[in-house]
């Protein structure tokens, strides 16, 4: 059963470019959450998403970044317009239900030059 | 507003010490408190304790949480150098959202 599974590993974008970074859950698992880890900070909650719906989005900054998870295929973080700020370790996580342990996947390094 | 902070920010141990890590929270609509451990990667899951005074154990490492004191500790004992790594508490809201502390990075010497 392969683990929480995030690409790319690495992303280089310039300022101004798109970034997106795709999250498959685990096997079974229908819920799905981003965090962002800044360089010596802890994880800080971004969106908690089910499939097609939205769920808490209160830690997403209100420009540039959307998520979504559809109903056939990974979870996408979206990030427009990219500024150096946004360089951080993005990690997604899923769980099969509600309240239920999370299980983390490997994270998407994004370096914004 | 919610935080978790953990204690100390960092620590060098030699091998076969026994170390203790601490972690206080405040988080509303608290449900359970967690533990993972972090090598470069993927934050792995340790424990989850939702319950005062129970101590939970896995081979060397255990925790306990005090929910009146809002307070929960790590130990790890006859350390060993793959134990170096940073270890991350988390309060868990209601809904699985995760208020993470800045972890403490432990570094285990042979």
């Amino acid at each position: 059963n392969a683990g929480v599974m995030q690409n790319p590993r690495h992303l280089v974008r310039r300022r101004g470019q798109e970034a997106r970074l795709r999250c498959s859950p685990m096997k079974g698992h229908s819920h799905v959450y981003w965090y962002r880890q800044l360089p010596e900070e802890g994880l800080k909650f971004m969106v908690y998403l089910q499939k097609e719906n939205i769920i808490d989005e209160s830690g997403m900054p209100k420009e540039r970044f959307s998520a979504e998870f559809p109903k056939e295929g990974p979870s996408i973080l979206r990030i427009q317009q990219v500024v150096r700020g946004d360089s951080a370790a993005y990690f997604c996580a899923s769980s099969p239900m509600r309240d239920e342990k999370l299980f983390f996947g490997s994270g998407t390094q994004l370096s914004v030059l | 507003e919610d935080k978790v902070v953990q204690s100390p920010l960092s620590l060098v141990v030699h091998e076969g010490d026994t170390v203790t890590l601490n972690c206080s929270y405040e988080v509303t609509n608290f449900r359970s408190l967690l533990w993972y451990k972090q090598e470069k990667k993927a934050p792995t899951f340790l424990f989850m304790l939702t319950s005062s005074g129970i101590e939970k154990k896995s081979g060397r490492l255990s925790s306990i949480l005090d929910k009146k004191e809002l307070f929960s500790i790590l130990n790890i004992t006859a350390t060993q150098t793959g134990d170096s790594a940073i270890y991350l508490c988390a309060g868990e809201e209601y809904g699985n959202k995760l208020v993470f502390g800045a972890g403490t990075i432990l570094r285990v010497k042979s």
